[in-house]
């Protein structure tokens, strides 16, 4: 069964500062999504990552992927108030096109 | 023009009643879903129909009754609504076929069970 973790849950930081938010999941998935979700409102799509070593950037985040440690990363440089929101990732089911395997969630508060 | 709109955006009943939330997407997608929401923000899919055919449909309790007219609109009757039914509802859409693309979803539905 796929699970996905998400860490950490939480996040408080500063203006200025970089943070990374991880995603593990336990089995072979060929797509990884991230999510946005401000406080709410509904959820918006940031990034989809198809390949190992695919990397995708806007902005102040940046995504990547390694499918061998089964690993996402969402990296914020230089964090602004505006980042403030809820960042979820999902992780597509081997087995099926349809259903997406979604971690808890990361709450990140930006402190101006 | 809204891409997928549900309607909806807060509802508000006793417990008991029976309540629709409505979806519609003009995307031209295949799929369509029903996602829960609950108070710690932890998203579970509820169902999926792809070309009006029920794909997904994971342990809910009967009383939730997803209809599809047409592969367009993707509709969540509930019955006997119970307090733990309170939750956000979004509705989503996709084209299965194309899992590089994303899902888009509503704006959702706050569902209040008093």
């Amino acid at each position: 069964e796929l699970k996905v973790e998400q860490n950490p849950l939480f996040l408080s930081m500063q203006e200025g500062k970089n943070y990374t938010i991880y995603c593990n999941y336990s089995t072979t998935s060929d797509r990884l999504y991230w999510y946005r979700q401000d406080p709410g409102k509904s959820l918006e799509s940031l990034f989809v990552l198809l390949s190992n070593g695919a990397v995708k950037q806007e902005g102040r985040l940046m995504a990547s992927l390694d499918t061998k440690a089964r690993l996402s990363t969402l990296h914020i440089t230089a964090a602004v108030h505006d980042l403030s929101a809820t960042y979820f990732c999902a992780v597509g089911a081997p087995d099926s096109n349809y259903q997406l395997i979604w971690g808890a969630g990361t709450k990140l508060i930006i402190k101006p | 023009d809204t891409a997928v709109s549900q309607t909806p955006k807060y509802l508000v009943t006793q417990m008991g009643n029976d309540k629709s939330i409505k979806c519609e997407q003009n995307l031209g997608h295949d799929t369509m879903y029903w996602y829960k929401q609950d108070s710690k923000k932890f998203l579970k899919i509820m169902f999926s129909y792809n070309n009006k055919e029920l794909i997904i449909n994971e342990t809910v309790p009967n009383r939730f009754s997803p209809k599809s007219p047409d592969k367009a609109h993707l509709n969540l009757h509930i019955n006997s609504l119970e307090l733990g039914d309170s939750a956000v509802y979004f509705c989503a859409s996709s084209q299965a076929d194309r899992v590089w693309e994303k899902l888009f979803f509503g704006s959702g539905t706050q569902l209040s069970v008093l």
